[in-house]
């Protein structure tokens, strides 16, 4: 089953403490992108990626690093997670064309809580 | 920049009644439209779209079309029904995206749809 796969779906966390959310995808696509939902805020771009080790921000990176360094994963890495990273967290992949309108497929969600 | 303005919610139907969920944005050139529709916890998943002006996209009995002079693209179903309940996003990717294929969301709109 074509799918993008996210872990862990809950997490509570601290003020400061490392922690990392995996995606993956199984469909063999080249770009993959995180986003973040706030209520009344829909969904915004945190960062993306074109393809293997090419990354770059989105609207809203503060705070965030990624890494590609396979085609499959994207994980999302908060090295000092403070509260107001307490959100709803998606990732999603799509193939890339030219006219970069192509459907992006999107993970399950990961609910993060930093105390 | 591009924005997407999507009717507040909460929206609550009976089963059968008719749904409009309007969606207007500003964006510069002709941006692709989409619907993304959110079930209970579960990630987002692309209802319809249309690439250009005038063009219609429809799927599971919703419709939504793409009307450059009016710069909406409202979300239409004829009988609603309670497997209908859900979020609905309205976005699109802006021209000037580039490789980001940056999804600009509207703030969502919960629907309900009661038996």
């Amino acid at each position: 089953e074509a799918q993008v796969t996210q872990n862990p779906r809950y997490l509570i966390t601290v003020t400061g403490k490392k922690l990392t959310v995996t995606c993956s995808q199984n469909m063999n696509h080249e770009y993959m992108s995180w986003y973040r939902q706030d209520p009344g805020l829909g969904l915004r771009q945190i960062y993306y990626s074109m393809n293997v080790e090419v990354t770059d921000k989105g609207d809203v990176p503060e705070g965030y690093k990624v890494s590609r360094k396979e085609k499959r994963n994207f994980p999302l890495i908060l090295e000092s997670p403070s509260p107001n990273q307490t959100s709803l967290y998606f990732c999603a992949s799509s193939p890339t064309s030219l006219a970069g309108t192509d459907t992006q497929y999107f993970g399950p969600g990961t609910r993060l809580t930093v105390l | 920049g591009d924005s997407v303005t999507q009717m507040e919610g909460p929206v609550t139907l009976s089963e059968e009644a008719f749904l409009t969920i309007n969606c207007t944005y500003t964006a510069t050139g002709y941006p692709s439209l989409f619907w993304y529709v959110q079930y209970p916890g579960e990630g987002l998943q692309l209802l319809l779209k249309a690439t250009k002006a005038d063009d219609k996209g429809s799927n599971k009995g919703f419709e939504a079309t793409y009307r450059k002079e009016t710069t909406s693209f409202h979300l239409e179903k004829g009988s609603v029904q309670v497997s209908d309940s859900a979020v609905y996003f309205c976005a699109l990717i802006p021209i000037s995206s580039g490789s980001a294929r940056q999804l600009t969301f509207g703030s969502g709109t919960q629907l309900t749809v009661l038996p």
